[in-house]
């Protein structure tokens, strides 16, 4: 039981590349997030998605899309990154809808230049 | 607005002193509350949670908290730290009127000295 994985751990981007945050997890969690953390700023949640083919915004989603084709993956792409993403980004799932424990990943950092 | 506030961004405590981190919040309904900490480079992990019953929590590592509808807090509590202890603290805040979203706090840092 690998819990929630996520690659890269690190990754480096110039302004306007593209690229794709992998997120997986093996528990069958239906609930599914991702976040990005910045100093002084806490986590704000991106994207979220509640089930395979569902997926819905969170607090701060401009410049990020999202899927959900399984229930163990959750990538997270980036469409034409600015230095404004630059952040450490962590993907969690969670063991029940409302009020279930959230399990986290161990985090992307993120640097665009 | 749903908020969640950690008023103290940094605290510094003796090794063997009590610690008490606040968290309040803003929601209308019943929340479910989380406290997590984090360890430099490292990700999230749950130290307690509160969803019903019994308001006072224990969690792992020797953390209690304590949920007080009327004051809309959730303090965390310790009554001896140890060095080990040093890490960023998040209070999380949900309810069911949010759907399914958490509401992190923005952090404390916790220093522990000699």
């Amino acid at each position: 039981n690998a819990g929630v994985t996520q690659t890269p751990k690190f990754q480096v981007l110039k302004t306007g590349q593209s690229m794709t945050l992998q997120c997986a997890q093996d528990m069958n969690h239906e609930y599914m997030s991702w976040y990005r953390q910045d100093p002084g700023m806490g986590l704000r949640l991106i994207h979220y998605s509640v089930g395979a083919g569902i997926t819905d915004q969170g607090e701060v989603p401009n410049g990020y899309n999202v899927s959900r084709s399984t229930t163990e993956d959750f990538p997270l792409r980036l469409l034409s990154a600015a230095p404004s993403q630059t952040s450490v980004y962590f993907c969690a799932s969670r063991d029940g809808l409302a009020g279930g424990m959230e399990y986290f990943g161990p985090g992307t950092r993120l640097t665009v230049t | 607005a749903q908020s969640v506030t950690q008023p103290d961004i940094h605290i510094t405590v003796s090794e063997g002193a009590s610690l008490e981190l606040r968290c309040n919040y803003s929601y209308g309904a019943t929340p479910y509350l989380f406290w997590y900490v984090q360890s430099p480079g490292q990700g999230l992990q749950l130290l307690l949670k509160y969803f019903s019953g019994d308001t006072l929590v224990q969690g792992i590592k020797g953390f209690e908290a304590e949920f007080k509808r009327s004051q809309s807090s959730f303090n965390l509590r310790k009554p001896s730290v140890h060095w080990s202890d040093a890490a960023e603290y998040f209070c999380a805040v949900g309810d069911s009127n949010s759907g399914y979203a958490l509401n992190f706090g923005k952090g404390t840092s916790l220093l522990v000295t000699p």
